[in-house]
């Protein structure tokens, strides 16, 4: 079975600085994806990066951004100019063609 | 497109009762999953359907609940006998091969059992 292990359960960035999630998992697969969601407080949850485990390239999106290391069984977020609207639960996850397993999330606090 | 919906938002309800929220997915995915999630947790799957067929359950998933999803469109989860264990935040989310495997939420279903 695929576990997802989120190791931070809460994290502090200053506004406009770099802050950097951490997340690994384990799967004897080779074909999955990872994700990282984000749920604001009483918010809904929605997808802030994905990554396909077949691709080395690190994915990027805007102000985030990804380090994927499939040996290690590693995927970490990173926030770059960080802003108060970033303030959420983050969650790391592991997904298949059948199903996608969470990590019990990083509490993010953007201060300002 | 108007996203994954899903009602009753909020349901307060006294143990032993039966309560069952309904999930419309985005029209043209034919995955849907529910998940459970408590307050500080992330969400824990519970089952799966990829049209009308249910192919997942977890093991959290026990007698007491049940899902279907008739005709492979919307899904409903039906609680029976609550327990005050079940208050929870039920999460329903779809996906398709064209979303690329990323699956999209609801806004979730509110349980309260008192």
């Amino acid at each position: 079975a695929q576990t997802v292990t989120q190791s931070q359960p809460e994290m502090s960035v200053q506004e406009a600085e770099t802050v950097t999630l951490s997340c690994t998992y384990d799967t004897s697969e080779s074909n999955y994806y990872l994700f990282w969601y984000k749920q604001p407080p009483s918010r809904q949850m929605i997808l802030v990066i994905r990554q396909e485990a077949y691709k080395q390239q690190n994915a990027t999106e805007n102000r985030f951004s990804v380090n994927f290391q499939k040996a290690a069984k590693s995927f970490s977020l990173k926030i770059s100019d960080s802003q108060l609207g970033d303030t959420a639960m983050y969650f790391c996850a592991f997904g298949n063609n059948n199903d996608m397993r969470f990590g019990a999330g990083t509490r993010l606090t953007v201060k300002p | 497109d108007t996203g994954v919906s899903q009602n009753p938002r909020h349901k307060i309800t006294k143990r032993g009762q039966n309560v069952t929220f309904r999930c419309d997915p985005i029209s043209e995915h034919n995955r849907l999953y529910w998940y459970r999630q408590t307050l500080g947790q992330g969400p824990e799957f519970l089952t799966y359907f990829q049209n009308e067929a249910q192919l997942e359950k977890s093991r959290l998933l026990s007698d007491r609940f049940s899902a279907e999803r008739p005709k492979g469109s919307f899904s409903t989860l039906e609680i029976q006998r609550t327990e005050q264990g079940d208050s929870a935040m039920y999460l329903c989310a779809s996906s398709s091969m064209s979303s690329g495997n990323t699956i999209y939420f609801g806004e979730g279903s509110w349980l309260t059992v008192v």
